[in-house]
């Protein structure tokens, strides 16, 4: 069964860092494109970025680039986010999902097909 | 940057109903759309991509159409295990941006 576990949520001071991770197993990881996806409390879903399946294209949201890091162990079937400079606006249900192939746009790219539960971040005094 | 309108936001309807969202980014996306179904209280879900292709295992009942800028996600009978925001995606660049949402409710 193909399944994505998130962890490294918490309550973090604005200004702080958390580092999530997501354990995917139940599927070749190297093979398929991960994305960070957050939500917002009541709010629509958000894109935050993706990795290739390789690990060596990445991408962000303006919202979040040049203060989190995605990056991925292919050895350990493993997803991080490193969050910095965390802000109020920052605190959301974070969702790892796998991409429905390796790449993460475009004509051979098949959607996000599965989601992991989520982990809850909260940026507050 | 490509914005992504959803309409409605709401909407409500009555079981067997034919309901129809639409999606429309402002500029042109060609195929490069997928739509998400969130149950209250649990992970979204994929259900099309390229704008009309249905993931495996959705009921047929769920159909997507557009290319461009506009596109639809119908549910041709609406059954009460349908209650639930809708969310267009798109994937024409790195970028994948949603759109805000749509929720449907029962009548």
């Amino acid at each position: 069964e193909v399944q994505l576990l998130e962890s490294g949520g918490g309550l973090v001071q604005p200004g702080g860092s958390l580092r999530l991770s997501c354990a995917a197993s139940g599927f070749t990881f190297s093979s398929y494109a991960m994305s960070w996806v957050r939500q917002a409390p009541g709010k629509g879903l958000e894109w935050v970025s993706a990795i290739s399946g390789s690990g060596g294209s990445t991408y962000y949201a303006d919202s979040v680039k040049g203060r989190f890091t995605i990056s991925r162990d292919n050895s350990k079937n493993t997803l991080y986010l490193q969050m910095n400079s965390l802000r109020a606006e920052d605190t959301a249900v974070y969702y790892c999902a796998k991409d429905g192939s390796m790449v993460t746009f475009g004509y051979y790219y098949y959607g996000m097909d599965v989601w992991g539960q989520g982990t809850t971040v909260t940026v507050s005094s | 940057d490509i914005q992504m309108t959803q309409s409605p936001s709401s909407l409500s309807a009555s079981v067997g109903d034919r309901v129809t969202i639409t999606c429309r980014a402002s500029q042109g996306i060609s195929n490069y759309l997928a739509w998400y179904q969130q149950k209250p209280g649990k992970v979204p879900k994929l259900l099309i991509y390229a704008a009309s292709t249905l993931q495996s295992g959705v009921p047929s009942r769920f159909s997507g159409s557009g290319s461009g800028t506009d596109f639809t996600l119908t549910i041709s009978s609406l059954q009460p295990e349908d209650v639930a925001t809708y969310y267009c995606q798109k994937y024409n660049s790195a970028l994948l941006t949603f759109g805000g949402g749509t929720k449907v409710e029962i009548k």
